[in-house]
């Protein structure tokens, strides 16, 4: 159980245009997704915290406007960049977690921007 | 907030047991968790502490104890796949958020 899938795994786009990541929890409600963005060799970067139905909380640092974050149902977050650079090019993971007694964040496989 | 600090790399002969540490400082605890994540991949879970003692899970252990701040994942038998980044990551109190380690990269050879 607990499979969180994340689409497109690999997406190349041109300064200045936007991209959308899905993130989808398979086989359990997520109350709560996050989102992370990897560089090479560096651990996990929180950029914010969605719960359904709800604004997302960004953690410091993270524009608001620039990375969109929307949690319309309990299965499905979108995160959007909007008018990428090609400092925007990292490694973006999602994970889902449910309400079970230990609330294990569960990750999706992650999406590779690659911004030109 | 969290201090995590744990080892950048470790290496270790196929058969062999590899420990490795992880110590944080933090101003609320719910909870440590350890993460696999190999090149490329998202992490994966491994397990779960909230309570100091001993958790095992296979080839697995975890460990911690609350009172030093102090967790480590023991991992026994060592095969070529273990090679990757083990992170450790400390659940904050009250909203769930996990902060990660660095990462120590566990390169196992023949």
């Amino acid at each position: 159980g607990a499979v969180v899938s994340q689409h497109p795994s690999r997406v190349i786009c041109k300064s200045g245009t936007s991209v959308k990541i899905e993130c989808r929890s398979l086989d359990f409600q997520a109350t709560t997704m996050f989102w992370y963005r990897q560089f090479p060799k560096q651990s996990l970067m929180l950029m914010a915290t969605s719960n359904e139905g709800s604004k997302a909380t960004y953690e410091q640092g993270v524009e608001k406007d620039k990375f969109l974050i929307n949690h319309a149902s309990l299965t499905l977050s979108t995160l959007t960049v909007t008018s990428a650079h090609p400092e925007d090019s990292s490694f973006y993971i999602c994970s889902a977690s449910g309400t079970g007694v230990i609330d294990t964040q569960y990750f999706g496989p992650g999406t590779r921007l690659t911004v030109l | 907030g969290q201090n995590i600090d744990q080892p950048t790399e470790m290496t270790a002969t196929e058969g062999a047991i590899v420990q490795i540490n992880c110590t944080y400082q933090t101003s609320g605890f719910n909870g440590l968790f350890w993460y696999q994540q190999h090149a490329g991949e998202a992490p994966t879970f491994l397990s779960y502490n909230v309570l100091d003692g001993l958790e095992e899970k296979g080839r697995f252990s975890s460990f911690l104890s609350r009172s030093k701040g102090y967790s480590y994942l023991l991992l026994k038998e060592l095969q070529m796949k273990d090679s990757a980044s083990y992170l450790c990551a400390v659940r904050a109190l009250n909203d769930y958020k996990l902060s990660f380690g660095a990462g120590t990269t566990v390169t196992v050879r023949a």
